[in-house]
């Protein structure tokens, strides 16, 4: 069954270093985003992405954030300047159509000191 | 707006007992509705969605859930409860681009 995967499943950064995740989505999806979640906190949604855009944004994703979609198959968020409080479980996901399911990669636990 | 009520953030149940978890939305949109299970270091993996068909879903695990629209409400079930349900569970709603996803439910089984 198709899944989506990203890389690294851990990475420790130092605060104020640029971090990039790494998700591939299902192959045949078009629609991408990204959440987070804080330890012991819910899921927050990031951003969204369609057509090589973002469709939507969250008041989380401010200027330190950045997706791409650089070729065929991988999708990324980039953070420039981490800060503690990035520290979270990023969680990239994917569909082949607006609203509906979304299917979740296993996260990248991300941990700024 | 879309926002999502998950009652409880921790429920206890015996092994063998009914589990019920909890959740009530609010859409601007007729809605579509997801319960998502969340293992110990492990990601999101859907349980179940409703969008627009029968009211009562079935999913997997033997997990199921009812939308009622008059009571904004879509409850997660389980006849019998087994130890390795032991998990997260959330709530979501999409509104067609995102999903506002309840704070979880942690379901402890106990034998």
């Amino acid at each position: 069954e198709p899944e989506v995967t990203q890389t690294p499943s851990h990475q420790v950064t130092q605060m104020g270093q640029e971090v990039i995740l790494r998700c591939v989505p299902i192959s045949n999806h078009l629609y991408f985003y990204w959440y987070r979640q804080i330890l012991g906190q819910k899921v927050e949604f990031l951003v969204s992405f369609y057509n090589n855009e973002i469709s939507e944004k969250s008041e989380i994703f401010d200027d330190q954030f950045s997706v791409e979609r650089p070729d065929g198959s991988n999708f990324t968020l980039k953070i420039r300047s981490t800060k503690l409080e990035d520290s979270a479980m990023y969680f990239c996901a994917s569909s082949d159509e607006r609203g509906r399911t979304q299917y979740f990669g296993p996260g990248t636990r991300l941990l700024v000191l | 707006a879309q926002s999502v009520t998950q009652l409880g953030s921790h429920v206890s149940v015996s092994e063998g007992a009914l589990v019920l978890l909890r959740c009530n939305y609010s859409s601007s949109v007729p809605p579509y509705l997801f319960w998502y299970v969340q293992y110990p270091n492990q990601g999101l993996q859907l349980l179940l969605k409703y969008t627009s068909a029968a009211t009562l879903v079935k999913g997997i695990n033997g997990f199921e859930a009812e939308f009622k629209k008059s009571e904004t409400s879509f409850h997660l079930t389980k006849p019998s409860a087994h130890m390795s349900d032991a998990a997260e569970y959330f709530c979501a709603v999409s509104d067609r681009n995102q999903f506002y996803f309840g704070t979880g439910t942690s379901l402890t089984v106990i034998p």
